[in-house]
């Protein structure tokens, strides 16, 4: 039972290029997230989705894009990288909103 | 705007003191709420979470959580700290009408004094 998929694990990106986090999930959960998470931050909510074909934005959305296509994958998009978006990137699903968050290992992203 | 506060970036405490972590929101109806920890190096660990009733939750790891309405508040708690308990700790809302939204606070870092 994999639970939270994320890859990669590290990745560095030049400023301008692009490129998709791939999330994949095998708990059949309509609820999912993407986080980022900079030191003394917190986390904060990119984008989420309630089941296939429904996303919202999360409190920082600029500069990304996602799409749910199916119940288990939710990948992220960034689109032109800045160095603003060097972060740690969690993926995370829940079966409902009074269910708590089962997280991905996580991307570790450098834009330089 | 609607937010979630944790007032305290870090906190100390003598191992055997108790502990009060502050969390506050400022959302419209009462939220779903939550209490997670991250230890160093590892991922977040739910702590216990509130929706109705009791406004006292229990929690694992000897933890509580006490809500108030009056306050916009969801304080955690523990009577005697352990060394163990050093980690970060995240509050975590679910605005009522908001569909499956989770917003976390900015975490407080708790040390453990010997």
């Amino acid at each position: 039972n994999a639970g939270v998929t994320q890859t990669p694990k590290f990745r560095i990106l030049k400023i301008g290029q692009s490129m998709t986090l791939q999330c994949t999930q095998d708990m059949n959960h309509n609820y999912m997230y993407w986080y980022r998470q900079d030191p003394g931050m917190g986390l904060k909510l990119i984008y989420y989705s309630v089941g296939a074909g429904i996303t919202d934005k999360g409190e920082v959305p600029n500069g990304y894009n996602v799409s749910r296509s199916t119940t288990e994958d939710f990948p992220l998009r960034l689109e032109l990288a800045a160095p603003s978006q060097t972060s740690v990137y969690f993926c995370a699903t829940r079966e409902g909103p009074r269910e708590k968050l089962f997280f991905g290992s996580g991307t570790q992203l450098s834009v330089l | 705007a609607q937010s979630v506060t944790q007032p305290d970036i870090h906190i100390t405490v003598s191992e055997g003191a108790s502990l009060e972590l502050r969390c506050n929101y400022s959302y419209g109806a009462t939220p779903y709420l939550f209490w997670y920890v991250q230890s160093p190096g590892q991922g977040l660990q739910l702590l216990l979470k509130y929706f109705s009733g009791d406004t006292l939750v229990q929690g694992i790891k000897g933890f509580e959580a006490e809500f108030k309405r009056s306050q916009s508040s969801f304080n955690l708690r523990k009577p005697s700290v352990h060394w163990s308990d050093a980690a970060e700790y995240f509050c975590a809302v679910a605005p009522y009408n908001q569909g499956g939204k989770l917003i976390f606070g900015q975490g407080t870092e708790l040390s453990v004094k010997p």
